[in-house]
């Protein structure tokens, strides 16, 4: 079963414009992570953001975290063609080998 | 891809026939994982390794066993393939809390 489940499925933004992207779970988190997978390649960390965190900046992204609402958003500012992508959440809790569960992803589609 | 190579990268196989896919490090990490993606299912964990010899069951392991015999070497076996195991597999390995990813094997049992 999915821990996470992303909104919207698929997006499709301008070049410039800022594309959000929304992430819900079911179950007390450690952390909540995003990853970038760019078409026929590997899942690519993105950022973490910890339990106790409520929001977190890596350069263009900005992730928020409300636990209370079990919920997450990650922002990308001035978007580029180059940030097409699927990006997916993950959830890591009381496991002890760090098990990730993903949720089923947004495919970003940025025109120029 | 952080020092992670799944073989082979792609495979096509009968029904019924054994399969093992090979993932391989360089990093030395502790933890490495196995998963499978599927359209509108995102990643899903099959098994996972928290050491040498140590493994564990995840989300989707029926039809799945695992063996780690050197810290960086993590082989995914299925033991008689199913139409149903058609998917693209996913080699990771864990530091801390974040995960890095092989390139994928994609598997095609006709």
């Amino acid at each position: 079963s999915q821990q996470g489940e992303e909104d919207p499925q698929a997006l499709s933004i301008q070049e410039g414009e800022n594309a959000t992207m929304n992430c819900s779970y079911k179950t007390s988190i450690n952390n909540l992570q995003w990853y970038r997978q760019n078409s026929g390649r590997g899942l690519v960390h993105l950022i973490l953001i910890r339990s106790n965190e409520r929001e977190k900046h890596s350069g263009r992204l900005r992730v928020t975290l409300d636990t209370s609402k079990k919920s997450s958003s990650l922002l990308i500012t001035a978007s580029r063609a180059a940030d097409t992508a699927s990006y997916f959440c993950a959830t890591d809790g009381s496991g002890s080998a760090r098990q990730l569960t993903f949720g089923s992803g947004t495919q970003l589609t940025v025109l120029p | 891809d952080a020092g992670i190579t799944q073989s082979p990268r792609h495979k096509v196989t009968e029904t019924g026939t054994p399969v093992t896919l090979r993932c391989h490090q360089t990093e030395n990490h502790r933890y490495m994982y196995w998963y499978r993606q599927d359209p509108g299912h995102g990643l899903r964990l099959i098994h996972y390794s928290y050491g040498v010899k140590d493994t564990d069951k995840g989300e989707v392991s029926d039809g799945y066993s695992v063996s780690r015999s050197k810290t960086e070497d993590f082989l995914l076996t299925l033991e008689s393939a199913t139409s149903s195991q058609t998917s693209v597999y996913f080699c990771a390995i864990g530091a801390s809390y974040e995960q890095y990813f092989g390139p994928g094997t994609r598997l095609t049992v006709t």
